[in-house]
């Protein structure tokens, strides 16, 4: 079975600085990999997915995300953080090529903090 | 377009009781999905379904219930709550073939089981 570690739990970075939130996964091939935000008092929204090709995939809100198979990782980066983009962050993982159910399983998350 | 609704927002329950949470979407998706949320712990899914009269269990479905009789609704019922039931439950649903990963989710639903 899949699985999917976020090494962090809370990060605080100030406003106007970069962001990289770590994601590692365990599965036998490649997998489906996806950013999910989550933002207080809210449910999830999909920020960006990588199924193949290019390793370096653009999202929403100005987000990016690196796929490197060699490390097992699908970190998450943005230039500059904004005081708006603290919330809780989570990726998750899905078996590639569409085998089995549609199902993503998540990891525990990562708190981001902004200092204006 | 509401997207993906839950009623209620929160609800207080006592041990033994039973109840249902309200989950529609007027997307027209026909994945429908529960999933509970305990701090530090992520999402676990409960139940799935892939259409209307078809569900299948998540990974963590003991205790709940599920019935898709429409494409819209999913209600997720939970018989003599216990404790351990105490979560936030996100209902979400996604269209089929590989947008199904882009799951759209409701606001939640905080349950306390006291």
């Amino acid at each position: 079975a899949q699985s999917v570690t976020q090494p962090d739990i809370h990060i605080t970075v100030s406003e106007g600085a970069s962001l990289e939130l770590r994601c590692n996964y365990s599965y036998g091939a490649t997998p489906y990999l996806f950013w999910y935000v989550q933002s207080p008092g809210q449910g999830l929204q999909l920020l960006l997915k990588y199924f193949s090709g290019d390793t370096l995939v653009q999202g929403i809100k100005g987000f990016e995300a690196e796929f490197k198979r060699s490390q097992s990782s699908f970190n998450l980066r943005k230039p500059s953080v904004h005081w708006s983009d603290a919330a809780e962050y989570f990726c998750a993982v899905a078996p590639g090529g569409g085998a089995g159910s549609y199902q993503l399983t998540f990891g525990k998350g990562t708190k981001l903090s902004v200092i204006p | 377009n509401a997207g993906v609704t839950q009623t209620p927002k929160f609800r207080i329950l006592k041990i033994g009781q039973s109840m249902t949470l309200q989950c529609t979407q007027d997307m027209n998706h026909n994945y429908m999905y529960w999933y509970r949320q305990d701090p530090g712990m992520g999402l676990k899914l409960i139940y799935y379904s892939v259409g209307a009269g078809i569900t299948d269990k998540g990974e963590v479905p003991n205790g709940y219930n599920v019935s898709r009789s429409t494409t819209e609704d999913f209600p997720l019922r939970l018989e003599l709550a216990a404790p351990s039931q105490t979560s936030v439950y996100f209902c979400a649903s996604s269209d089929s073939g590989r947008t199904s990963y882009e799951q759209y989710f409701g606001p939640g639903t905080r349950l306390t089981v006291t």
